[in-house]
């Protein structure tokens, strides 16, 4: 059955690099893309960016100048890495294939 | 970047009760192959999101039919006939038509 699981750090210092990583299982990413979303404590969801089954990125305009996402599709894996963390990127962070199926999301905090 | 509005922003409900939520969008989400990319989550205390509703009124596989979805254009409902105790969470609609994609800032359904 499809499954996605988020991995990575709980706590990162604020200026440095966030990198998740996530699992899926299930179906090829060469054939659906995986969509990035965070949620702040208590916030709404904030849609991050997606990776296209071709490869192809898109990303939240706010976030786009620190932000990329990337794959090993022989690994089932899809990245998320954003630079120059402050406290309000504290938040859980999912990843998601076409919000039909959600991982169970990874809290980060951001430590100043 | 596209924004969605949605209203309420909280909905007291009392079970049973039918219940209408809009998400308004600050350009048309009809997209140039015809289709729309609006789509509706929920997402109850503590879990991750999920999704009910996908371009506009597509129901899907495994979401009761109480849940229904209509709209074109800028202007997009979602209609729960009949609360149930298990309905109660934030809703969300989202757009996919217009790179970035964006979220609605999100209803809260409560029971009165």
């Amino acid at each position: 059955q499809v499954q996605l699981k988020e991995s990575g750090p709980v706590l990162v210092q604020a200026s440095e690099t966030l990198s998740l990583t996530c699992t899926v299982s299930g179906f090829s990413l060469t054939n659906y893309g995986v969509i990035w979303v965070r949620q702040p404590p208590g916030k709404g969801l904030e849609w991050m960016g997606i990776i296209w089954r071709n490869g192809n990125t898109d990303y939240n305009s706010a976030l786009k100048s620190r932000l990329s996402i990337n794959r090993d599709t022989s690994k089932s894996q899809v990245f998320l890495k954003m630079n120059s963390l402050q406290t309000d990127d504290t938040a859980i962070y999912y990843c998601t294939r076409w919000f039909a199926y959600w991982g169970q999301g990874t809290l980060v905090t951001v430590s100043s | 970047d596209v924004v969605l509005t949605q209203t309420p922003p909280t909905l007291s409900a009392t079970i049973g009760q039918s219940v209408s939520i809009s998400c308004r969008s600050s350009q048309s989400l009809l997209h140039s192959n015809g289709n729309t990319y609006l789509h509706w989550l929920l997402q109850r205390p503590g879990q991750s999101p999920q999704l009910l509703i996908y371009s506009v009124s597509r129901l899907e596989s495994g979401v009761p039919n109480r849940f229904s979805g209509s709209g074109s254009g800028t202007d997009f409902t979602l209609k729960i006939s009949g609360v149930e105790a298990e309905d109660l969470g934030v809703y969300y609609c989202v757009q996919g038509t217009h790179a970035p994609w964006t979220f609605g800032g999100g209803t809260k359904l409560e029971l009165k």
